[in-house]
């Protein structure tokens, strides 16, 4: 079977930075994405990994390790805006996803 | 761009009628996705069109759903009847093929609720 886990909920407040882990099991991989999800709203992609090691966009930065199945993102300088879920999602195939359950992140004044 | 182009974006519909969800994909990709997401089992892939044409529909749960894509820029996902059990958000995603091919681009979703 396809697994992806990864915290139900982060809290953080302001200007910190948090780390939203995602540990994987599946079939087959072609790499790991992330996406951000407000309420109410749809998924917008944040970043793909599909070598080791760490991406950096803008605040949000993404690393991946293949041999652990295992990767992360990283928020740094926290805003009140990034409050949402993230979901990690494997890519199985060519078109195949498999989308974590998302973990809620909440940001505190 | 007007991005991925979803209607009618809430439908309550009682048990029984027949639903149907559209989507209009981002002009010039040719993949194209249909999701359904509830708090029970989240994000779930139902049907992958690739050049138009249905690849993959094993995630479409019974035979009382059913998709096309009759053109590049038109698809709908159409349920018949509907079940209370069918309430979700269903999205709609494209891409390209090209560079860039791993980002999808979801639509803002049709919120569905079956009474």
């Amino acid at each position: 079977g396809q697994s992806l886990e990864q915290p139900s909920e982060v809290t953080a407040v302001e200007g910190a930075i948090v780390q939203i882990n995602c540990t994987y099991q599946t079939s087959g991989f072609y790499g790991l994405s992330w996406y951000q999800q407000h309420d109410g709203g749809a998924p917008t992609f944040l970043s793909y990994n599909a070598l080791d090691g760490l991406e950096e966009t803008g605040r949000f930065s993404s690393f991946l390790s293949r041999s652990d199945s295992y990767g992360y993102l990283l928020l740094q300088e926290l805003q009140m805006k990034d409050s949402a879920s993230y979901f990690c999602a494997v890519t199985i195939g060519t078109y195949k996803y498999i989308f974590g359950t998302g973990t809620r992140l909440k940001v505190l004044a | 761009d007007a991005g991925v182009i979803q209607s009618p974006r809430h439908e309550v519909t009682e048990m029984g009628q027949e639903v149907t969800l559209r989507c209009k994909p981002i002009s010039g990709h040719n993949s194209l996705f249909w999701y359904r997401q509830t708090m029970m089992r989240g994000l779930e892939l139902l049907i992958y069109f690739n050049n138009n044409v249905p690849i993959d529909d094993s995630g479409m749960p019974e035979d009382r759903f059913s998709a096309k894509m009759p053109n590049a820029s038109f698809s709908t996902l159409k349920i018949q009847p509907s079940e209370p059990r069918d309430s979700a958000v269903y999205f709609c995603a494209s891409r390209t093929s090209d560079r860039g091919w791993e980002t999808q681009y979801f639509g803002p979703g049709t919120r569905l609720l079956v009474l």
